[in-house]
């Protein structure tokens, strides 16, 4: 079974369209995030849920709106999407609240390419 | 404000040569030290953390790491390196004191040649 799990995997699409990537996670944990990983590979957090509550929004343009429905999902839309955007987004969950010295198990990523 | 800084963005060794990836943090509080890695086409996974306990901790796959206070170092050893090996490894450092975010590095690509 898939601890943590990203839908789509890859993703293209032109400028200025609005998508949206879906997480999920079963390991029954409670703090949720979101990370841009750029072409350099360097890897940066936007978002992170504690029990449905943002906790941490580092400075993301507005144009990202993450959601949580329940604490085993966390979902990000981007709405009109520019080439910057190009990256692959890793989602990920811990136990606990958020860093500290809990594991973060992260998902498979999903590469999206902007046109 | 606390940061990492992994020297070397790639790094190559023979397959059974010893692997050395080399992290230095920055914090001005006692920190958490974590290694990271990313095989290809995958997501993170923990190789080994640090939190106090022991100043020498031992991970997955063969891997340790020493704390080194005096030389705010973290460096990643292994004794002997496997084909498997090859991936792309990344330090973090958080906040011991606060449930913080994790500060991740920039990431050494580690190669194996045969």
């Amino acid at each position: 079974d898939t601890a943590v799990s990203q839908t789509p995997k890859y993703l293209v699409t032109q400028m200025g369209n609005d998508k949206s990537i879906k997480c999920e996670q079963n390991l029954g944990h409670d703090t949720m995030y979101w990370y841009k990983q750029d072409s350099k590979k360097f890897l940066k957090i936007m978002f992170s849920y504690n029990n449905k509550e943002l906790i941490i929004n580092e400075t993301v343009p507005n144009r990202f709106s993450p959601k949580s429905p329940d604490k085993a999902h966390l979902n990000l839309h981007i709405n009109s999407l520019e080439l910057g955007d190009s990256a692959v987004y890793f989602c990920a969950s811990s136990q606990g609240k958020t860093g500290g010295n809990n594991e973060q198990f992260f998902g498979p990523g999903t590469r999206l390419t902007v046109l | 404000a606390q940061s990492v800084t992994q020297l070397g963005s790639h790094v190559s060794v023979s397959e059974g040569a010893l692997v050395l990836l080399r992290c230095n943090y920055s914090s001005s509080v006692p920190p958490y030290l974590f290694w990271y890695v990313q095989y290809p086409n995958q997501g993170l996974q923990l190789l080994l953390k640090y939190t106090s306990a022991a100043t020498l901790v031992k991970g997955i796959n063969g891997f340790e790491a020493e704390f080194k206070k005096s030389e705010t170092s973290f460096h990643l050893t292994k004794p002997s390196a496997h084909m498997s090996d090859a991936a792309e490894y990344f330090c973090a450092v958080s906040d011991m004191r606060r449930d913080d975010k994790i500060i991740f590095g920039k990431g050494t690509r580690l190669h194996i040649l045969p």
